[in-house]
């Protein structure tokens, strides 16, 4: 247990579907991430928040939307996503500051899976 | 742009020593982390290097030269539970403090 939670574990959505994406961290960090990790491939950084404020949007489709409603809540909203969207979605939070290592905890991830 | 290469695939023995490697491209290095991601889970923090050395915690070690844009992840008296895949990050100063670029991974089998 790494104090970040993502709901729901799994999900299975059609193209035509809307959905979204929880993650809730419980370490007083104040940075939170999304990433995509996809079969044989890296870790994909999509977005950052720092104290609630996007910092980063690594070139994401608008398919994805992010929210980040305080320093511990981030969601990921979905829609019209292509079978290729496909993978495990993590979420990752840490220290907001700008000086240290401030090492990401990750949560468990969810699995989506779009048909 | 950063580049990042780690082996695919590496196997050991349980009770031996295993080294996985890491190299890295980045014009304003900024850390190397290592992570641990077991099946079906998430990626769990073991290392962070800045400085060139050897940095040790209990079985694991981790070693950085930053002139040879090079790491390596050192884990001594394999166990079992040691098979998983480490993912080898780096952060550099030009794309921002708190992005990591991650290599593909190294997936450790460790048997019996």
């Amino acid at each position: 247990e790494t104090g970040v939670t993502q709901t729901p574990r799994h999900l299975v959505m059609g193209m035509t579907n809307k959905k979204s994406l929880k993650c809730e961290q419980h370490l007083g960090h104040n940075a939170m991430y999304w990433y995509k990790q996809s079969a044989k491939k890296p870790l994909e950084l999509m977005f950052v928040y720092n104290f609630k404020e996007q910092t980063e949007n690594n070139s994401v489709p608008s398919r994805f939307s992010p929210e980040c409603p305080n320093s511990s809540h981030l969601f990921l909203h979905l829609h019209t996503l292509q079978p290729e969207d496909s993978a495990l979605y993590l979420c990752a939070s840490s220290q907001g500051d700008t000086s240290g290592a401030y090492e990401q905890y990750f949560g468990p991830g969810t699995r989506l899976t779009v048909t | 742009g950063q580049n990042i290469d780690q082996p695919t695939e590496m196997t050991a023995t349980e009770g031996a020593i295993v080294q996985i490697n890491c190299t890295y491209q980045t014009s304003g290095f900024n850390g190397l982390f290592w992570y641990q991601q077991h099946a079906g889970e998430a990626p769990t923090f073991l290392s962070y290097n800045v400085l060139d050395g050897l940095e040790e915690k209990g079985r694991f070690s981790s070693f950085l030269s930053r002139s040879k844009g090079y790491s390596y992840l050192l884990l001594k008296e394999l166990q079992m539970k040691d098979s998983a895949s480490y993912l080898c990050a780096v952060r550099d100063r030009g794309t921002g403090f708190q992005k990591l670029v991650f290599g593909t991974g190294t997936r450790l089998l460790v048997s019996p």
